[in-house]
């Protein structure tokens, strides 16, 4: 079966970085996105990564490697604002999105 | 990015009524719209896929004749809750998608579901 895994929840400090990972099975794969949601809003885009390496947007980059089904997505310079749950979801071989349950981080001071 | 209107935002019913919902690609085209349900504290769950002129795909265990989708242009679709229940009561979210398979889903601001 197609699945998602990636931590329930994750504690960080202000101003520090934490990276979440994210693992996947999918029959086909052809594309990985993350996506921020705060509580009670949408989720928003924030990067989508199709080929191996690292791609790097401000205080947020996104990694991955199709070989071990495996991505990450990395956060610098943590800020309040930043406590959110990151979604991350892979794109199967029908161009169906299977979702990840997210990953709820906490950012304290 | 491109902008997703979702209305109402939040929506009080009454069990038995129906609800719709709309959602609006204000400045892209969409050729394809999803509809999501999300519980709390829960991942999204896809309840149908819909393109432009044609029949919603539904998942499956997602009932038709209760979620009634109509994507009757290429910038508006529409979720309409038949006979609501309580159970019904959830956060609703749309997606629509600019252009190819691979790009970015945009989302509207979910319509909160609240049946009494």
């Amino acid at each position: 079966g197609q699945n998602i895994d990636q931590p329930t929840e994750m504690t960080a400090t202000e101003g520090a970085i934490v990276q979440i990972n994210c693992t996947y099975q999918t029959s086909g794969f052809n594309g990985l996105f993350w996506y921020q949601q705060h509580a009670g809003e949408a989720p928003t885009f924030l990067s989508y990564n199709v080929l191996d390496g690292l791609e790097e947007k401000g205080r947020f980059s996104s990694f991955l490697s199709r070989s071990k089904g495996y991505s990450y997505l990395l956060l610098k310079e943590l800020q309040m604002k930043d406590s959110a749950s990151y979604l991350c979801a892979a794109l199967d071989s029908n161009y169906q999105l299977i979702w990840g349950a997210g990953t709820k981080l906490i950012i304290k001071p | 990015g491109a902008v997703v209107s979702q209305h109402p935002s939040r929506v009080i019913c009454k069990s038995g009524t129906s609800v719709k919902i709309e959602c609006r690609s204000l400045d892209f085209q969409a050729t394809t719209m999803f509809w999501y349900r999300q519980f709390p504290k829960q991942s999204l769950m896809l309840m149908a896929t819909s393109n432009e002129g044609s029949k919603a795909t539904y998942e499956q265990g997602v009932e038709k004749d209760k979620f009634l989708i109509n994507h009757a242009s290429l910038t508006l679709s529409t979720l309409t809750v038949t006979s609501a229940h309580p159970e019904d009561s959830s956060f609703y979210i749309c997606s629509a998608r600019q252009g190819g398979r691979e790009t970015e889903a945009f989302f509207g601001q979910g319509t909160r579901l609240t049946v009494v």
